[in-house]
This record gives structure tokens, sequence and C-alpha cells, in this order.
């Protein structure tokens, strides 16, 4: 199987900063790369799809990039409403592996 | 609207069986893959399976392969994931999603919560 490594695990940041999450997958998995968010109570929520695509009406503010094995995840400013757990997911040929989150709070 | 609505929670014994559902409206259910997650207490997300409900195509993940059985009904637009014999390491959140315009889950049900515990 493919396994995906987040880091950091967690973060601490203030309002406004620009919080970046990385994500690597153990072989190359080209673009095929999702990012989602989850709330505390909540299901997940898809936020960018294929390494670099951004979900119908989910806020600029939020990004992808990078492809192959490295991936990013960025917030460019960060908001008090984006305090929540945020995890890569690979799909390769039908087998699909989440990493293991990257819980994201307010300083 | 697309929707998933899942089944409502469940409090088992070890041992005794259990299926749960997950109706789709809103969409073509057969033309979509729809996939199960775990999440485990206080823990992060764990792909299980999925399924495609025009032919009942499955896989799984290795590991849950055998621990559990992705079905479904498309009479009725409904998936669901089994256990034949409940373990209390079963006690978690599941949810379903389905992939229908990108190559990842756009759209989530609400959970079902299983506890397991003697």
């Amino acid at each position: 199987d493919i396994q995906m490594t987040q880091s950091p695990s967690s973060l601490s940041a203030s309002v406004g900063d620009r919080v970046t999450i990385t994500c690597q997958a153990s072989q190359d998995i080209s673009n095929y790369l999702n990012w989602y968010q989850q709330k505390p109570g909540k299901a997940p929520k898809l936020l960018i799809y294929d390494a670099s695509n951004l979900e119908t009406g989910v806020p600029s503010r939020f990004s992808g990039s990078g492809s192959g094995t490295d991936f990013t995840f960025t917030i460019s400013s960060l908001q008090p409403e984006d305090i929540a757990t945020y995890y890569c997911q690979q799909y390769d040929n039908l087998l699909l592996t989440f990493g293991p989150g990257t819980k994201v709070d307010i300083k | 609207e697309v929707q998933l609505v899942q089944s409502g929670a469940e409090v088992k014994k070890p041992g005794e069986s259990l299926k749960i559902s997950c109706k789709g409206s809103g969409y073509s259910f057969t033309s979509y893959w729809i996939g199960w997650v775990r999440q485990m207490p206080g823990k992060g997300l764990e792909w299980m399976g999925i399924i495609y409900p025009g032919d009942s195509d499955t896989r799984y993940s290795p590991s849950f392969q055998g621990q559990v059985t992705i079905s479904a009904d498309k009479s009725i637009s409904t998936a669901y994931l089994q256990w034949s014999s409940l373990k209390a390491s079963d006690t978690a959140m599941y949810y379903c999603a389905v992939v229908i315009t990108t190559h990842a889950f756009d759209i989530w049900g609400q959970g079902t919560m299983v506890t397991v515990s003697s």
C-alpha cells in the first residue's frame, strides 16, 4: 500500500498567519492527492482535489500544490473558522489512503 | 441536492452482527463510487473500502479485507457496511462518502456512531 505522512501533526498560529502543511507519499502518486478539513463533531469536507484544484465554494485562501511524492497545503491568511484537522488523501487505482492529519488551532 | 443520509447510532455487544446504511439522493446512484471511512474516537480517518453500485465492483483496504462487507442495493439507492461479529475495537464513527465531480469524496454522510460494549 501507499503510505502517507503529514507534518506537522499539530500547529498553533495567529489569525492572519500563513499556514503550511506538507504531505508525503511513499511512492509516486502523480497529482492524485486531495485535502479535507474536519471540524470537531462534523464530517470531513473536501477543500482541494487533484493536488491543486479548489473545490467549488471553498475560500481562495486555501490552496494546494505538488506532484509525485511531495505536496503542500496552504492557508494564506488563517481565520478563526479554519480551526480544524486537515487530512491529505491519495487515490491510486481505487486504493485510497488518508494521511494522519494536522490539527490547526489559534495561538 | 446531492445528499447521503446514514442510519442512526447503534449500541451492540461483542459478537453481534450489524449492518449500517447510507442512502444516496439527488444524483445517479449507480454511476458513482461510494466509500466507507472509519474514525475511531479521537483518531484520524481510515479508508475501509469502496463500491460501484452499478455493478457492485468492490475494493477493500487491506486493513479491512475480511473484517467487513460492503454492499449496495441499487433499487433503493443504498449502500451498506456490515459486520458478522463485532469487537470492542469496532467502536467508531463510520462515514460514507461519494465520488461525483472529482477524484475525491465530494459529498459525505453525517456519520453513524457504532458502540460495541459488553
